[in-house]
């Protein structure tokens, strides 16, 4: 069974500019989540998708982010436009259910670089 | 009061030695622990968790302890090797909502040499 899958690994970008991040889930799982880590700090909540609805997104920075995930299969985040602080490791993760002792998969992260 | 707390920032280890790693909370509504391995390029990856009605978790050469009246949950591994070397992220959550938002510890980075 494929892993969560995250696109692209890298990406540098310059300040202003839009970046857009991809996440594919393990099939069938419903609850799609989003995280980063700014270097050496902790891994962050972003927010919480169930199937297409935004579950949480209490933990988005500001409206320079949207999260989507049409079709409730994979999902899209893009910051527009990026500022030299949102550089980090975005991570995705999914989980079949949303209880809250559910594991959650994570993907191998997206690391940005805004310049 | 979301916060978890985690030490060391690194630890170096030698093989066959014992990795402790600590982390502590303030928020007493959080109920479920767990611990996350991450090795370089890949994710965190869920690698053993505890509730807070048990005082220790075991599961092969990894250990969780929890001093539920001090807040404070540590990871140890006995017999380190090499291939655990890894960034340890401790994690809490809170079950009360029905869905799962993990809070994260800082991470630590363990070496263990040969």
């Amino acid at each position: 069974e494929a892993g969560v899958t995250q696109f692209p690994s890298h990406s540098v970008i310059e300040k202003g500019q839009t970046v857009t991040l991809r996440c594919d889930p393990i099939s069938g799982h419903d609850n799609l989540y989003w995280y980063r880590r700014v270097m050496g700090k902790e891994i962050k909540f972003l927010l919480h998708f169930v199937k297409e609805s935004k579950q949480d997104e209490s933990g988005m920075p500001n409206n320079r982010f949207l999260a989507e995930r049409t079709g409730g299969t994979y999902s899209t985040l893009k910051v527009q436009p990026a500022e030299l602080e949102d550089s980090g490791v975005y991570f995705c993760a999914s989980s079949q259910d949303p209880g809250a002792r559910e594991t959650q998969y994570f993907g191998p992260g997206t690391r940005l670089l805004v310049l | 009061q979301q916060q978890v707390k985690q030490s060391p920032q690194s630890l170096i280890v030698q093989k066959g030695g014992i990795s402790i790693i600590n982390c502590a909370y303030e928020n007493t509504a959080f109920d479920y622990f767990p611990w996350y391995q991450q090795f370089p390029g890949k994710g965190p990856a869920l690698l053993i968790a505890i509730r807070p009605d048990v005082s220790e978790k075991k599961e092969g050469r990894f250990t969780i302890s929890f001093n539920k009246s001090a807040k404070q949950f540590s990871l140890h591994i006995m017999d380190s090797q090499p291939g655990d070397s890894a960034t340890y992220f401790c994690a809490a959550s809170i079950g009360d909502t029905g869905f799962q938002k993990l809070v994260f510890g800082t991470g630590t980075r363990l070496l263990v040499s040969p």
